[in-house]
Order: C-alpha cells, then sequence, then structure tokens
C-alpha cells in the first residue's frame, strides 16, 4: 500500500534532550514537509524539501533541523533549542509544490 | 505569512441539514488553494485543489467555489450525514517565491443524528 508513515505514534522527552521524528513516503513524491499543530493554530509549516538534498525553513524553523538523503525519507529534530516542542507533529508530501498534499498520521510529542 | 481565515470556528447541524464554510485568503499572487477534511483519529484528506477564479469542484454532496479577485473560497455539504463531522482545513498557495501552504485554523463540524 501506498502513503506515508510517521513513527513512532507517540513519544515523550525529557527537556534539553534532541528528539528525531521519522517520515517515511513510498509514493515517489519529491516534496515533503514538516507541520506542527497547537490547539486553536493552524498547520504550521516548519520545514519542506521539494527535491533529495535540499530543503527550505518554513515559518518556524527555529529550534528544528532536517536533512533530506533520500527521496523517501524527511526526519525532523527537535533539538533542545525548541522552547515550546510540545505538539503534534505531521508530516506530508506532494507531487510537486501546488499539488494535494498527503498527510501522515502524526507524532504526538511531549516533553516533560 | 499569508493570513488565511476561515469561519465559523465550529457549528453544530442536524443529519440532512445543509451547511457552508467560508475561507478568505489574500487575493494578491494568489495560486491555488486547498480544502483538507480532518476527521478525529485520521490524517487530514484532500477533498480540492482550485486555481482559477469561478472555479467549482465537486465531489458526492460536498462542493467548493472559488473567487480570486475577492479572496475567498465556500465548502458547501448538502445534506449533512454524521460521517461527515471533521474540521475542514483551507489553505492557500501564494507560488511567490516562497512555495508553501499556508493554512488557516479550520471549521469544526459536527452532525448531529
Amino acid at each position: 500500500d501506498g502513503g506515508i508513515t510517521q513513527s513512532p505514534k507517540y513519544l515523550f522527552r525529557k527537556e534539553g534532550q534532541n528528539v528525531t521524528l521519522s517520515c517515511e513516503q513510498n509514493l515517489n513524491h519529491d516534496a515533503m514537509y514538516w507541520y506542527r499543530q497547537d490547539p486553536g493554530q493552524g498547520l504550521r509549516l516548519i520545514y519542506y524539501s521539494q527535491i533529495v538534498n535540499d530543503f527550505q525553513k518554513g515559518d518556524i524553523a527555529e529550534g528544528y533541523s532536517v536533512s533530506r538523503e533520500k527521496k523517501e525519507s524527511f526526519p525532523l529534530t527537535v533539538t533542545s533549542a525548541q522552547k515550546n516542542p510540545t505538539a503534534f507533529y505531521l508530516c506530508a508530501s506532494s507531487i510537486g509544490p501546488d499539488t494535494e498534499q498527503f498527510f501522515g498520521p502524526g507524532t504526538r510529542l511531549t516533553v516533560l | 505569512i499569508l493570513n488565511v481565515e476561515q469561519s465559523p470556528q465550529s457549528l453544530h447541524v442536524q443529519e440532512g441539514d445543509s451547511t457552508n464554510f467560508t475561507c478568505s485568503f489574500p487575493s494578491s499572487n494568489f495560486y491555488a488553494l486547498h480544502w483538507y477534511r480532518w476527521e478525529t483519529a485520521k490524517s487530514p484528506e484532500a477533498l480540492f485543489v482550485m486555481t482559477l477564479n469561478g472555479d467549482e469542484k465537486k465531489k458526492g454532496r460536498i462542493s467548493a467555489t472559488l473567487n480570486t479577485k475577492e479572496g475567498y473560497s465556500y465548502l458547501y455539504i448538502k445534506g449533512s450525514q454524521p460521517e461527515d463531522s471533521a474540521t475542514y482545513l483551507c489553505a492557500s498557495f501564494s507560488g511567490a517565491g516562497s512555495y508553501q501552504l499556508t493554512f488557516g485554523k479550520g471549521t469544526k463540524l459536527s452532525v448531529i443524528p
């Protein structure tokens, strides 16, 4: 089955620790995205990548880092520099930057 | 940052009622408008991607219209069913050098059986 997987579904970390969220897709999409959702807010873009080995900052990139070494994978690292990391994180992919996006199931990160 | 606004924030309708929501977005540098449906415990799913002024798209009982000159889109649901209960997100793509969607906060629809 084609789709996007994110793991884990729930993640708990202590304050000050870096944590990496996984996102994999087998849709052969060039573009991939990371969003964050907070209560009462719309989805906000953290980083996006239009092609392998290239990525750009979104609106709220501070405290996050990404890599795009393979077309299928776009991991997101939440660093200790992120001031409010507790949130729901969604990964998405699309054929191109202006086409519909396909979303993963999300990871809920709680920093204790 | 684009400002995409959705109204109402939430609404409750009776099964069988028809309803509609509004999405407003900046009309300058407009390229595309997306609608997504996000059911609880599931991933958001695309409903429509619209680009042309006057576009109308339909999927079953759900339809959408687009006015790019005044910067708004309507989503209509005819004869609401309990399975239509979800949060409906709209997102604008400006294409003005920054290839990203800007999402509104969504309209949460609850259909009462």
